[in-house]
């Protein structure tokens, strides 16, 4: 496919575990963004990576959150030791070249529950 | 530091009707602006943006959207809302040296009504 790929499309986890979360970006972008989005909220920047370096993680919670990429493609959220307030869906994006005017490409999200 | 106000929380239209979402943001230079639709099921998706020159720019599936420095504002516009329509929009600013990162407004949930 063409789009922005993310696995899974639900997570159900057990507050104290962790979860990793995958993002697929369009091929050829080099820019790759993590949003939270909280039910009934609009979306909270969380990192952003161009290339596979990460300029900006001002958005990051806590040091429980933590994210790579490789390759200059695939990307990786985790979250350890999960706590209930952690429930979100997580939205990656991805952009062409990382400028402020480009328009970026959102996944399906990865629908995040923690019990 | 930059913001984005949706005072709307839900909108009822009827269809047909005309619509007008608002959007204040706060930003100490000329802001990126932009527009996101969510609709139940699927991702967000890029209705219009603004970076420079005309103020009143076009977007897809009929939709305009107005800056107007002045106010702070970038309100949304349709004039005969269809049932699909219905969705969530979201209002984002970015910056030209932050890389793209985006900052969302709350949303604004629109029904439309037979």
């Amino acid at each position: 496919g063409a789009g922005v790929s993310q696995s899974p499309s639900n997570k159900v986890t057990e507050k104290g575990k962790d979860v990793e979360l995958r993002c697929d970006p369009i091929s050829g972008h080099t820019a790759l963004y993590w949003y939270r989005q909280r039910l009934g909220q609009g979306l909270e920047f969380l990192i952003y990576f161009q290339g596979n370096s990460a300029p900006d993680k001002s958005g990051l919670p806590s040091d429980r959150f933590s994210a790579e990429r490789t390759g200059e493609s695939v990307s990786t959220l985790t979250i350890q030791r999960t706590q209930q307030e952690d429930s979100a869906v997580y939205l990656c994006a991805s952009s062409l070249a990382g400028q402020g005017i480009d328009e970026q490409f959102f996944g399906p999200g990865t629908r995040l529950t923690v019990l | 530091a930059q913001s984005v106000t949706q005072p709307d929380i839900h909108i009822t239209v009827s269809e047909g009707a005309s619509l007008e979402l608002r959007c204040n943001y706060s930003y100490g230079a000329t802001p990126y602006l932009f527009w996101y639709v969510q609709s139940p099921g699927q991702g967000l998706q890029l209705l219009l943006k603004y970076f420079s020159g005309d103020t009143l720019v076009q977007g897809i599936k009929g939709f305009e959207a107005e800056f107007k420095r002045s106010q702070s504002s970038f309100n949304l516009r349709k004039p005969s809302v269809h049932w699909s329509d219905a969705a969530e929009y979201f209002c984002a600013v970015g910056a030209y040296n932050q890389g793209g990162k985006l900052i969302f407004g709350q949303g604004t949930e629109l029904s439309v009504k037979p």
